[in-house]
């Protein structure tokens, strides 16, 4: 099983709207979640269950999909948002999706 | 708030041993699924090993499997990950991670880390 991130970097300008995607190999269930991570930081949170912003996340961070495929998306991005992405499901994470400044 | 602090890491030789700990504070911490996952230097991350609330489920991963054992002391609040037959591949920052609705739905609560050095 496995998760493929895409794609693997993203350049974008302050205020763009970010879309990050997320494919699995097989279709899974709707426990799949987007984690965001700085450098020298753990990773933190963002959406469970595909689409469910955790406690304390910006209301700019939305996830959706279902089946194979799915997607986290930044309305408009801050500065503190260019941080590099991960998707997982169960067991499993995906490779990552760097998002720069452009 | 939710606090885990990893310990333990080091450098070591290859086919050496590490215990690593997790102090949990709070939470409720015998009520938790907790995993350690882990993060080699530049990479993503791997989940490692699970243990259910009370310790009687334990799971790792195949590339562990064997090596590695996770236990936790529920009286003590502490997770901990014994590391035997260490290999250059194990080298990774080490986190000890709440879960959130089990099954490894998703992992809400991340310590800081523990750096586990495998080199000769």
């Amino acid at each position: 099983f496995v998760l493929t991130q895409s794609p693997a970097t993203l350049s974008l300008s302050l205020g763009e709207r970010a879309t990050l995607s997320c494919r699995a190999s097989q279709s899974v269930s709707s426990y799949l979640a987007w984690y965001q991570q700085k450098p020298g930081q753990a990773p933190r949170l963002l959406i469970y269950d595909a689409s469910n912003r955790a406690t304390g996340i910006p209301a700019r961070f939305s996830g959706s999909g279902s089946g194979t495929d799915f997607t986290l998306t930044i309305s408009s991005l801050e500065p503190e948002d260019f941080a590099v992405y991960y998707c997982q499901q169960r067991r499993t994470f995906g490779g990552g999706t760097k998002l720069e400044i452009k | 708030q939710v606090q885990l602090v990893e310990s333990g890491g080091r450098l070591v030789k290859p086919g050496g041993s590490l215990r690593l700990s997790c102090a949990a504070s709070g939470f409720a911490f015998s009520d938790y699924y907790m995993s350690w996952i882990r993060q080699a230097p530049g990479k993503g991350l791997e989940w490692v090993s699970y243990s259910s609330s009370s310790g009687s489920s334990i799971y790792h991963a195949p590339s562990v499997q064997g090596r590695f054992t996770m236990s936790r002391d529920n009286a003590k609040n502490s997770l901990y990950l014994e590391m035997n037959s260490l290999r250059v591949e194990d080298t990774a920052v080490y986190y000890c991670v709440t879960e959130w609705g089990g099954e490894q739905r998703a992992f809400d609560h991340w310590g800081q880390g523990t750096l586990v050095t495998v080199s000769s």
